[in-house]
Parts: C-alpha cells; structure tokens; sequence
C-alpha cells in the first residue's frame, strides 16, 4: 500500500514549457486535490475532483489544468509554465467530503520555471 | 471566504520549553484538523476535533476546540528536536480550508 505517490520528485522547466505531474493513489479515495506551496506560505488549493471524470476550481486555478480519467490517477498540467509557478506542488486524496474528510499527501513536486 | 487566521507565523523556542499555536474564525466551524509538516516533508494528519469545547491528547500533543466553534489550539510540551515543523490547522467546508501555520524553530 502505497498511498499516495508523485512524479516527478523534481523538475526543471524554461518559461513556456509544458509538463504534466502525475498522482496516484491507491486507497480507494474518491476525491483527489492538488495544492501549490510557496516559501513560508500555507497550502493553497488549485484544483479538486470529488470522483472519476469531474474537476473543479480551487482558490488559485489560472495556467493549470487537469483529468481525473481513472480514479486512482488525478493530473496536473501546465500548458505554458511561467516563473510563478515555481512551487512545490503537493496531491492529496480523501475518502469525502464533510466532517470526516482527512486529506492524505503525497511527497510533493518541486518545479523550478526558469 | 471564510477563513482561519492562524498564529504567530513563528515560534522561537530552546528545546524543553512549551509551544502553543491558535487557530481563530470569525465564524462557527463544523471541525478543525491539524497537520504536522517537517521541514522538507509534507503534511501529514495529527488529529481532528468535531465537538464543542473538545480536548484530545496525544503523547505531550494537547489539542483544544473551543466552546463556541470558532477557535482551536495545539500546545506542546516540553518540546524536542523532533517537534520542529508547521502546524497547520484546517476546517473542512465542502473543501478544506487551511490555516497559513505556525513554524516550530528550536534554538541551538
């Protein structure tokens, strides 16, 4: 049993460069969510999915997006990177919504956009 | 939105010494979790409280949900090297919603 896993660990893009991160987790959990986490700072949600083929807009949705084609799996995508988001991008997954909702986290992905 | 202010941003201890963050909202919360992250790590879940001027412990962790929902806190004591990290708290509304956290820094 896993949990939940990143890839990749670490990675270095140029300004409008594209790349996909990849989450996976292998609890069953029906929502998934990714997180962006600057120097110092809190988490901030960018977007969620509460089941297989649904997304949603977190807090901090611009230049991202993503696909919840499988349940297990939950994408993000930057389309064309820019030195903002330069980040350390985290995944979590959960059983629900509610009261007993208990985010699990992955290691996280950091991204250096030069 | 809704919001929790959470504090201090810092917190300066020497090994020993006890620790408290506070979590307040200017509105009646339905639950208040709390992560521990390492320096380097991710957040990994402590403990959630869902009742009234709830109290839970865990080891010299003390967790504290305040009597009208709108408040919690998490009190260390006698901190060790290992406590070093932020503590977040979150509520759950429909998604989490997190606090900016407090950082644990021991002095050598």
């Amino acid at each position: 049993n896993a949990g939940v896993t990143q890839t990749p660990k670490f990675r270095v893009l140029k300004t409008g460069q594209s790349m996909t991160l990849l989450c996976a987790q292998d609890m069953n959990h029906e929502y998934m969510y990714w997180y962006r986490q600057d120097p110092g700072m809190g988490l901030r949600l960018i977007h969620y999915s509460v089941g297989e083929g649904t997304t949603a807009k977190g807090e901090v949705p611009d230049g991202y997006n993503v696909s919840r084609l499988k349940k297990q799996n939950f994408l993000l995508g930057l389309e064309s990177a820019a030195p903002s988001q330069t980040s350390v991008y985290f995944c979590a997954s959960s059983y629900s919504v509610g009261n007993q909702e208990t985010q699990y986290f992955g290691p996280g992905t950091r991204l250096l956009v030069l | 939105g809704q919001q929790v202010m959470q504090i201090p941003q810092y917190q300066h201890v020497q090994e020993g010494e006890d620790f408290t963050t506070y979590c307040n909202s200017s509105t009646t919360l339905s639950n208040i979790q709390w992560y521990k992250q390492r320096p380097g790590g991710h957040p990994v879940f402590l403990i959630q409280l869902v009742k009234s001027g709830e109290v839970k412990k865990q080891k010299r962790l003390t967790f504290q949900f305040g009597e009208a929902k709108k408040n919690s806190s998490l009190h260390i004591t006698a901190t060790q090297t290992t406590d070093v990290g932020t503590y977040f708290c979150a509520y759950s509304n429909y998604q989490l919603i997190w606090g900016a956290g407090t950082k644990l820094i021991i002095k050598p």
